[in-house]
């Protein structure tokens, strides 16, 4: 159980153009939504943080106009990445929690975002 | 301020045992997390600690004691697969996870 998918796996994109990525708990409501971004050999640094029909909470640094996150249903979060550009580019992470228990993030398998 | 410590790199020998160590300073404390990433792929859930002791899980095993503000994860039997990076997280009193920086496990035949 506990299945987090993620759409797009790998996107490219031309500059300026936006892309949006789909983030999916299969089996399970996810209350909380974690978006991440890492680098190569870095670690994960998190973007924002979303709650099923509230608005998100961006960590400092990271732009909400830039980077635009809905949750619009337990099941569901997106990350549009508005007027991409060439430093955009990275691996893209969200995970879920059910906020009982453990508190456990479940991952979903990423998304590689080349922007050229 | 927030801070979680762990090695850059270890190697280990195949069938060998290791263990990976973590210092964390959070905001408050609600749990230690151990991830397994592989390069390229998303890391996946191994373990959790929030009391102290040590908490076995097959051939891996995780110790956390709160006092310290320490963890570590120890993997027996090392197979080749286990090469791989090992995030450890601190959950702070807001319930978010402080990462470290990762620790890449090679193992060697």
């Amino acid at each position: 159980g506990a299945v987090v998918s993620q759409h797009p796996s790998r996107v490219i994109c031309k500059s300026g153009t936006s892309v949006k990525i789909e983030c999916r708990s299969l089996d399970f409501q996810a209350t909380t939504m974690f978006w991440y971004r890492q680098f190569p050999k870095q670690s994960l640094m998190l973007m924002a943080t979303s709650n099923e029909g509230s608005k998100a909470t961006y960590e400092q640094g990271v732009e909400k106009d830039k980077f635009l996150i809905n949750h619009a249903s337990l099941t569901l979060s997106t990350l549009t990445v508005t007027s991409a550009h060439p430093e955009d580019s990275s691996f893209y992470i969200c995970s879920a929690s059910e906020r009982d228990g453990y508190y456990e993030q479940y991952f979903g398998p990423g998304t590689r975002l080349t922007v050229t | 301020g927030q801070n979680i410590d762990q090695p850059t790199e270890m190697t280990a020998t195949e069938g060998a045992i290791v263990q990976i160590n973590c210092t964390y300073q959070t905001s408050g404390f609600n749990g230690l997390f151990w991830y397994q990433q592989h390069a390229g792929e998303a890391p996946t859930f191994l373990s959790y600690n929030v009391l102290d002791g040590l908490e076995e899980k097959g051939r891996f095993s995780s110790f956390l004691s709160r006092s310290k503000g320490y963890s570590y994860l120890l993997l027996k039997e090392l197979q080749m697969k286990d090469s791989a990076s090992y995030l450890c997280g601190s959950m702070d009193s807001n319930y978010q996870l402080i990462w470290g920086a990762g620790t890449k496990l090679i193992i060697k035949p």
